[in-house]
């Protein structure tokens, strides 16, 4: 079974650009979270879909960011414009259920590097 | 709210060395508590976990206790291998709402020696 899977693994861009970022889950899971991890701080929560819809997107930093899930598989995360402290390395992970029984299961990351 | 703190890296150990990396946190209620850990190159990968207060979460030769009266999850392994090189992050699971994300420390980098 694949696991979750997420492209590009690094992209480096231009402040003022557009960058978006996709996260493949496993095969099944209604469950897909984003979290992103700023210079070597901690993990952070960005937002939560089950199924298509966004459950909390409470740790969104700002609308600059735009998250999608249609059809309810893959997600795209865009950050528009970007800006320097936007820098970091993105997460998602699915999961098959909510509650601490159901693991949610982590993509590699991407790298993002805002010049 | 809700937050995990973690002891700072790197951890430089020699091969076979004890292993102790504290982690605290801070929540309402009684969280489950997790171990992650980030190989070179690869995501994070579900390490150990306890889910209520003396729970010992146990998984390839490391071991947490879950201790409420210090609000503690202390990762320990007798004898690390150069192997277990790697990120470590502590993690609790946030139930309010309906979401069940993670709050996640710093992360520790781990170096073994051989």
């Amino acid at each position: 079974e694949a696991g979750v899977t997420q492209f590009p693994s690094h992209s480096v861009i231009e402040k003022g650009q557009t960058v978006t970022l996709r996260c493949d889950p496993i095969s099944g899971h209604d469950n897909l979270y984003w979290y992103r991890r700023v210079m070597g701080k901690e993990i952070k929560f960005l937002l939560h879909f089950v199924k298509e819809s966004k459950q909390d997107e409470s740790g969104m930093p700002n609308n600059r960011f735009l998250a999608e899930r249609t059809g309810g598989t893959y997600s795209t995360l865009k950050v528009q414009p970007a800006e320097l402290e936007d820098s970091g390395v993105y997460f998602c992970a699915s999961s098959q259920g909510r509650g601490d029984n159901y693991e949610q299961y982590f993509g590699p990351g991407t790298r993002l590097t805002v010049t | 709210g809700n937050s995990v703190t973690q002891m700072e890296g790197p951890v430089t150990l020699s091969e076979e060395a004890f292993l102790t990396i504290n982690c605290t946190y801070t929540a309402t209620g009684y969280p489950s508590l997790f171990w992650y850990v980030q190989y070179p190159g690869e995501g994070l990968q579900l390490l150990l976990k306890a889910t209520k207060a003396d729970d010992k979460g146990s998984n390839k030769g490391f071991e947490a206790t879950y201790r409420k009266e210090t609000t503690s999850f202390h990762l320990e392994k007798g004898s690390v291998q150069v192997s277990d090189s790697a990120v470590y992050f502590c993690a609790l699971s946030d139930r309010r709402g309906a979401t069940n994300k993670l709050i996640f420390g710093t992360g520790t980098l781990l170096a073994v020696q051989p």
